[in-house]
Formats: structure tokens, C-alpha cells, sequence
């Protein structure tokens, strides 16, 4: 079964701090790795995935299969940064393609 | 459109009543899921559908839920005799492909059952 777990359910820090927010997954294949984002009366949308290697917002996220974790860092947060935080896992279990959330997280950035 | 519609964006019903969400998705989007987001809960999946057909309905809570997709394109949520744990965010999706990677996301529909 797919799973994901956000251990933290809040993370207040200050501007210019670093920032992890951390993912854990469960999954016997080959996972696919997300953080989507939604800040205050917005959708949620992507902010990035493992595959793209890519840092967005000054984010980045690294894939560690042996510690099953995809955890999101930034060295230095931003208030617009604070938002809800979600991890997700993408893999295909008896044919169905889905995305499997987890309970997510709320980045709060201080002033 | 240019973007994931859903109606209405807000809904207030009595419990034991039936009500109907909407999701418009992305013109040429063949995916469409449905989750719900509830205070301490995150994202759950309700179900997900590929066309027509729905591969994956594992996530729908009871019997009480169902879903349809007609054309490809609109899917209504139905949820009868509500229950007030029935409250929450409902969230429509959809993607290109049916390997979910970027879902884009509606605006939600509010369900209070009182």
C-alpha cells in the first residue's frame, strides 16, 4: 500500500531562518515523489517533484530511498512562504494511477 | 476553461438530504480525481477516473458516495442521506495523462451538513 507521512503537523519559524519540512512514504515500487503547495485562499498546486531535480522557490527536495524520505528544505524562508504543505506519492497499484497525500503541513514564516 | 471548475463553491444542507457536486475539468484532460480535505485529515482520496470508467474507487467512504463522468469531461459527486462527518473540502482534480504528476487543482466545494 502507498503511504505518506508528514510527521509535523505545524512549523513556526522567522524570516531568514532555514526550513524542513519533512515526508516520509511507504511503497514496495519504484515511488514518484511531490510537494504540492496552497497558500491562503489559493489551490493547491505543485511546487515540485523528485524527478525534475529542480529547486523552485528556493526549495529543494531530495529522494532518499534507503530512509524512504523526501523531505523540503530552504535555507532561508521567506514570509510568503507560509502555507499549507503537502508530500505525495505517485505509483501505479492494481492499474490505477493516483496521488496519495499526506495529512499535510503548516509553514508559518514570522516577521 | 481555463482552469478546474467546480460547483457550487459553497453548500449548506440539512443531514439526511442528497446533494450534488460538480467538476469541470481541464478541456483535453482525460484524468479527474476527486479527494476530500478536512481539518487534521489532509487529502483523502475518494476516487479517480480515466474516460468514463472509474479504475479506482477504493476511496470513497461508504455506500452513501458515488461518482459518474459523462462525455469525458464533467463528473458529478453524489452524496446521499449526508451525515454531519460528511463536512469538509471536497477538491476535483485532473491531468493530461492518466500518470499522476501534476494534478491542477478546482477551488473546492465547502459541504457543511448541519
Amino acid at each position: 500500500a502507498q503511504r505518506v507521512t508528514q510527521p509535523e503537523k505545524l512549523l513556526s519559524v522567522f524570516k531568514g531562518a532555514p526550513v524542513e519540512l519533512k515526508c516520509n512514504y511507504s511503497y514496495s515500487g519504484s515511488p514518484e515523489l511531490f510537494w504540492y503547495v496552497q497558500y491562503s485562499r489559493q489551490r493547491l498546486q505543485l511546487l515540485l517533484r523528485h524527478i525534475s531535480r529542480e529547486s523552485i522557490k528556493g526549495f529543494t527536495a531530495d529522494l532518499n530511498k534507503g530512509e524512504t524520505s523526501f523531505h523540503l528544505k530552504k535555507p532561508f524562508a521567506q514570509e510568503e512562504d507560509s502555507a499549507m504543505y503537502y508530500c505525495a506519492l505517485s505509483g501505479r497499484t492494481g492499474g490505477s494511477e493516483k496521488l496519495v497525500f499526506g495529512k499535510g503541513m503548516k509553514l508559518t514564516v514570522n516577521p | 476553461g481555463a482552469g478546474v471548475s467546480q460547483s457550487p463553491s459553497n453548500k449548506v444542507t440539512e443531514k439526511g438530504k442528497d446533494v450534488e457536486l460538480r467538476c469541470d475539468p481541464i478541456s483535453g484532460h482525460t484524468a479527474l480525481y476527486w479527494y476530500r480535505q478536512s481539518l487534521g485529515q489532509g487529502l483523502e482520496f475518494l476516487i479517480y477516473f480515466q474516460g468514463n470508467s472509474a479504475p479506482d474507487k477504493s476511496g470513497l467512504p461508504s455506500d452513501r458516495f458515488s461518482a459518474e463522468r459523462t462525455g469525458g469531461s464533467v463528473s458529478t459527486l453524489t452524496i446521499q442521506r449526508t451525515q454531519q462527518e460528511d463536512s469538509a473540502v471536497y477538491l476535483c482534480a485532473s491531468s493530461l495523462i492518466p500518470v499522476a504528476g501534476e494534478l491542477f487543482f478546482g477551488e473546492g466545494s465547502r459541504l457543511t451538513v448541519l
